[in-house]
């Protein structure tokens, strides 16, 4: 069974400070990875995707990738309250179509 | 802007009907499409993978002749909940594959929220 672990939160961050994110996974063999951020009643919207080793940034965002250790990080810089949410470690099956999602990381930026 | 749309966004139904949903890409074309529910509170759960021209393919624990799946064009996939009773009640989320590239990145529509009485 191919898996995403997230740590289900909540995490608490004061505003303007980093927030970090963090999920492993068990396919080796994926390529494919993804955080999305879901507000409460909405369906996921894409935040970052990331294909290879390092770092990747946009914006506020900035998406950390360790193939060798299965491990995917997602920074937000300068957390803002409308960044409450929770945020779906997503990876890519590498034998099927399909994304596999972690449980998601409920974050909460305090004012 | 969007890339994926559902419809409808909201439905409240008797006990026993049918209810069919729309999943559409907007400006690409998929051969497949993905289809979850998400109970309140917990993580999207994948129900079936939608495919083009061809039967859908179900997750363990998900009635294939309860959840219909048609995939009947490139840009369109639907998901009927037949016979829908009080337990059915959920979010339904489907996504779609684009590519860039030789890469794709998974899209979600909106969603539906299915309320059975």
């Amino acid at each position: 069974q191919k898996e995403v672990e997230q740590n289900s939160g909540p995490l608490s961050v004061p505003e303007g400070a980093i927030a970090s994110l963090n999920c492993t996974y068990s396919d080796r063999g994926s390529q494919s990875f993804f955080w999305y951020r879901q507000y409460s009643g909405k369906s996921p919207e894409l935040i970052m995707s990331i294909y290879s080793n390092g770092d990747k940034e946009d914006g506020r965002f900035t998406a950390q990738l360790n193939k060798a250790s299965q491990y995917v990080s997602l920074l937000i810089r300068d957390s803002q309250p409308s960044d409450s949410a929770t945020y779906l470690c997503a990876v890519k099956d590498s034998s099927a179509s399909k994304i596999i999602f972690g449980s998601g990381t409920r974050l909460s930026i305090r004012p | 802007g969007a890339v994926v749309s559902q419809h409808p966004s909201r439905v409240i139904c008797k006990s026993g009907t049918s209810v069919k949903i729309e999943c559409r890409s907007l400006d690409f074309q998929a051969t497949t499409m993905f289809w979850y529910r998400q109970f309140p509170k917990q993580s999207l759960m994948l129900m079936a993978t939608s495919n083009e021209g061809s039967k859908a393919t179900y997750e363990q624990g998900v009635e294939k002749d309860k959840f219909l799946i048609n995939h009947a064009s490139l840009t369109l996939s639907t998901l009927t909940v037949t016979s829908a009773h009080p337990e059915d009640s959920s979010f339904y989320i489907c996504s779609a594959p684009k590519l860039a590239g030789a890469l794709d990145t998974q899209y979600f529509g909106p969603g539906t929220r299915l309320t059975v009485l």
